[in-house]
């Protein structure tokens, strides 16, 4: 099993909508999380941490949850320029400590 | 300048070529990782390194070796280039928990003809 799975879509909004991206993760020692952003062609960029309480930054917003061991990325009143592929990232507890786990991505595209 | 550099850029190599990628940073991290990224594949690691004594083999080392010359440097040699290393290749910094992510290099287009 992956350590981390994501849909990878497409995702194909119009602009203003709302949409929301999940992923799982297998290892329950999982400790840190992230949300990434890949535009194409290009390296991947931190968008976010996801912290237990939930958090949230301008119009995006990351859950957790350790019971299901899934995470969310919500984004709202998408933009144009939101169009990129989402990658979630998680970390695990161990000997590998500051290693990260990614999944494959997940793509947005957002029209006019 | 950047925090993490990559270089070369782009690089159209032969089959049998060695060829090097190099990358370094002024983060002052001590973990460094090389990536490879295919579509459809996303990211795989093929080695990283939490010191410079310290050099772990990832999911895909098969035709890659290594060099940490420097905390601040990690360099990735392809021994013997072959066109299924084509493919798009990122370095990584972390700190020591990671907590904080990575920071990726600006990667480096390599293509094996």
């Amino acid at each position: 099993r992956k350590e981390v799975e994501q849909d990878p879509g497409p995702f194909n909004v119009p602009e203003g909508a709302t949409v929301a991206f999940n992923c799982t993760y297998s290892n329950s020692a999982s400790q840190s999380f992230f949300w990434y952003r890949q535009d194409c062609r290009k390296e991947p960029k931190l968008l976010m941490s996801v912290y237990s309480s939930g958090n949230e930054d301008g119009r995006f917003t990351a859950q957790l949850n350790r019971a299901s061991q899934y995470i969310s990325l919500l984004i709202r009143d998408s933009k144009l320029s939101d169009s990129a592929t989402y990658l979630c990232v998680v970390n695990r507890r161990g000997s590998t400590l500051g290693r990260l786990y990614f999944g494959r991505g997940t793509q947005l595209t957002v029209w006019p | 300048d950047a925090d993490v550099t990559q270089t070369p850029r782009n690089r159209i190599t032969k089959t049998g070529k060695r060829i090097m990628l190099e990358c370094s940073q002024t983060k002052g991290h001590d973990r460094m990782y090389w990536y490879r990224q295919d579509p459809g594949l996303g990211l795989r690691l093929i080695y990283y390194s939490f010191d410079v004594k310290d050099i772990n083999k990832g999911e895909i080392s098969d035709g890659y070796s290594v060099s940490r010359q420097a905390q601040a440097k990690f360099s990735l040699s392809l021994e013997s280039a072959i066109p299924n290393q084509t493919a798009l290749y990122f370095c990584a910094t972390s700190d020591r928990g990671g907590i904080y992510g990575y920071t990726f290099g600006s990667g480096t287009r390599l293509t094996v003809v």
